[in-house]
């Protein structure tokens, strides 16, 4: 039972255009969820979070917009650079449990030069 | 200002054999959390332990498998009578002692164990 998912599990955009990323969650009882770029043979790096007493955060190039009704949460990069290349995964956790995360799959973004 | 540091960051077992995973936490961080990647996957929760305390090891399998983190010292994932199935990453992640309404977890850069 998958509880964070990420159904595009690839994404190729151009140098300088915005690249969204898509996450779902089936948990309502998660209510903080955060973005995390993997490179090869490297550990997780954190790139943004949202707490879900709000609807969008940004950080720079990266803006991370959260619905919770529709229980989504999307990642833009605008604009996207070539070292943007890396896999995005999308992690979740909920209130009143212990503080694991539940992480998806992961979506492998390429900017192309 | 260190991360997370793991060691050995790849680690290679005979089936049967006995894996131990070192992660020590970021400066100041009190938590840690193993997490093991699959290919293909996403990361899986494992345990989560504070100082001389295991607070969830929900994800953990039932047998082989037993983490701690003394009070002085890393945090140690062992993995008893290797198997095949076992060959994955393994990441440890710290976050600080905060109100858990805020709280990032940091990871380390993995330790690659392959079972043969």
């Amino acid at each position: 039972d998958q509880q964070v998912k990420q159904n595009s599990p690839s994404l190729s955009v151009q140098e300088g255009r915005i690249s969204i990323l898509n996450c779902d969650y089936t948990n309502s009882m998660f209510d903080y969820f955060l973005w995390y770029k993997k490179y090869p043979a490297e550990g997780p790096t954190f790139l943004i979070s949202i707490s879900s007493i709000k609807d969008k955060n940004e950080d720079g190039r990266f803006t991370v917009f959260l619905n919770k009704s529709a229980k989504h949460l999307s990642l833009h990069i605008v604009p996207s650079q070539p070292g943007d290349s890396a896999v995005y995964f999308c992690a979740a956790s909920a209130q009143g449990g212990s503080e694991k995360l539940v992480f998806g799959k992961g979506t492998k973004l390429t900017v192309n030069p | 200002n260190a991360g997370v540091m793991q060691n050995p960051r790849h680690l290679v077992r005979r089936r049967g054999q006995e894996a131990r995973l070192r992660c020590s936490p970021m400066k100041g961080h009190s938590h840690v959390y193993w997490y093991r990647q699959l290919p293909e996957e996403g990361l899986k929760f494992m345990v989560y332990l504070q100082k001389e305390n295991i607070i969830d090891e929900s994800g953990m399998p039932k047998e082989r498998f037993s983490a701690e983190f003394p009070k002085e010292g890393p945090s140690i994932l062992r993995i008893q009578q290797v198997v095949r199935g076992d060959s994955a990453a393994y990441f440890c992640a710290s976050s600080p002692p905060m109100r858990r309404s805020q709280e990032t977890q940091y990871f380390g850069p993995g330790t690659r164990l392959l079972v043969l």
